[in-house]
């Protein structure tokens, strides 16, 4: 089976800009999190979709939404972006307890 | 307020040796952890998980140990190679009836096996 695909993997956005990531689930993965590294704060957890509902949300300003389709792809976008949005995105699917990762989109926000 | 902690920033051992990797944690509701390796620019890889119902899963060179009275937990990498350098997470779910993906990290430890 293929892994969980993210695009694009890198990207660089100016202040002020809005972005949208997308992440390719494995297959039959009905569940999407999202997640935000950052080497002060490490990985935290932004949200998850599950059948096109958000489920969960972290603690995250509401720049961030994401949203999940009919195939289970998921998008999240970050509007008006501060150069404390710059991370390394990741996406991750699951059927059950354990969550794959994809590679992760690396944003730099100048 | 660190729910996963990895009290440990780096570990260094040697080709052969085992590495044990430890975490910490505070929330009484987790039910399920797990541990990822992840290097550099690509996103974190599945290692070995447990429920908190055992105190010990074994896969391969990857044994994983729970001390939920200590709210403990440890990863024995058995021998190490210099290929498992990395940093590894753990990570930990809240029990809320089945439905929840949540997970919460650790800040990681890298880990260098010299050959």
């Amino acid at each position: 089976k293929a892994g969980v695909t993210q695009t694009p993997r890198y990207l660089i956005k100016t202040r002020g800009q809005q972005v949208t990531l997308s992440c390719s689930p494995i297959s039959g993965h009905r569940s999407v999190s999202w997640y935000q590294q950052t080497p002060g704060q490490g990985l935290q957890f932004l949200f998850e979709y599950f059948s096109e509902t958000q489920r969960n949300k972290g603690n995250f300003p509401g720049r961030f939404s994401g949203r999940q389709f009919s195939n289970s792809r998921s998008e999240m976008n970050v509007s008006t972006l501060e150069l404390g949005d710059s991370a390394l995105y990741l996406c991750a699917s699951s059927l059950a307890s354990t969550q794959y990762f994809g590679p992760g989109t690396r944003l730099t926000v100048l | 307020d660190q729910q996963v902690k990895q009290n440990s920033p780096s570990l260094s051992v040697q080709e052969g040796r085992i590495s044990i990797l430890n975490c910490d944690y505070t929330n009484s509701m987790f039910d399920y952890f797990l541990w990822y390796k992840k290097y550099p620019a690509e996103g974190p890889t599945f290692l070995i998980s447990i429920s908190s119902i055992k105190d010990k899963n074994e896969d391969g060179r990857f044994t994983v140990f729970l001390n939920k009275s200590a709210k403990h937990l440890s990863l024995h990498i058995v021998p190490s190679q210099p290929g498992d350098s990395a940093v590894y997470f753990c990570a930990a779910r809240e029990n809320s009836g089945g439905s929840n993906y949540k997970l919460t990290f650790g800040k990681g430890t890298l880990l260098t096996v010299n050959p």
